[in-house]
């Protein structure tokens, strides 16, 4: 049980394009999401938190306009990359939780920026 | 907000050694602590968690030991196996609270040595 599948595993693109990432919970309702950073060698450095129905809580420093995340259903939470550029590769990696559950993390997406 | 620190950050050990990761939090409020296995290039997994009203917890090789006063957990993994090389990382909650965002440590690199 609790399976969080993540989408695409690997994205990439010229700079200056979009990237759109799909997390679902497939067997159980998240009702919290999150979106995770991670650079190579580095800890998980989280960028946002949802709830399912709400706008996005963003951490300190992470540009809203820049990573658009949407959290429509209980199952499903997208991380759109908007305008990406070099600096913008990395690890992206997203977790779900239902109610005070532990998260659950999906397997992440490598994002190359050309 | 939290705060964790995690040492060591690289540990190497024979097969069959035990291995220990200890970290520190700084908010006392906080209530529960999990430990994640991440293999390279694939998600964290939650190996471990322990909450507050415990001061241990074991599930076969592996074992979480909480010292609220002192404000530090620790994972311990017996008869080590190649297998069990990954890197380890321990999350506290920002805001006290279990269904909190996570905070999470800096990671430590284990290595088994066959």
């Amino acid at each position: 049980g609790a399976v969080v599948s993540q989408h695409p595993s690997w994205v990439i693109c010229k700079s200056g394009t979009s990237v759109k990432i799909e997390c679902r919970s497939l067997d159980f309702q998240a009702t919290t999401m999150f979106w995770y950073r991670q650079f190579p060698k580095q800890s998980l450095m989280l960028m946002a938190t949802s709830n399912e129905g709400s706008k996005a809580t963003y951490e300190q420093g992470v540009e809203k306009d820049k990573f658009l995340i949407n959290h429509a259903s209980l199952t499903l939470s997208t991380l759109t990359v908007t305008s990406a550029h070099p600096e913008d590769s990395s690890f992206y990696i997203c977790s779900a939780r239902e109610g005070f559950q532990p998260q659950h993390f999906g397997d992440g997406t490598r994002l190359s920026i050309l | 907000g939290e705060n964790v620190e995690q040492h060591p950050s690289t540990l190497s050990v024979q097969e069959g050694d035990s291995a220990v990761i200890k970290c520190t939090y700084s908010d006392s409020a906080s209530n529960y602590f999990p430990w994640y296995k991440q293999e390279l290039g694939k998600r964290p997994q939650l190996i471990i968690d322990i909450r507050s009203n415990v001061g241990e917890k074991k599930d076969q090789r592996i074992a979480v030991t909480l010292n609220k006063t002192a404000k530090h957990f620790s994972l311990h993994i017996t008869e080590t196996q190649p297998e069990d090389s990954a890197v380890y990382f321990c999350a506290a909650p920002s805001g006290g609270t279990s269904y909190g965002k996570l905070t999470f440590g800096q990671g430590t690199i284990l290595t088994v040595h066959p």
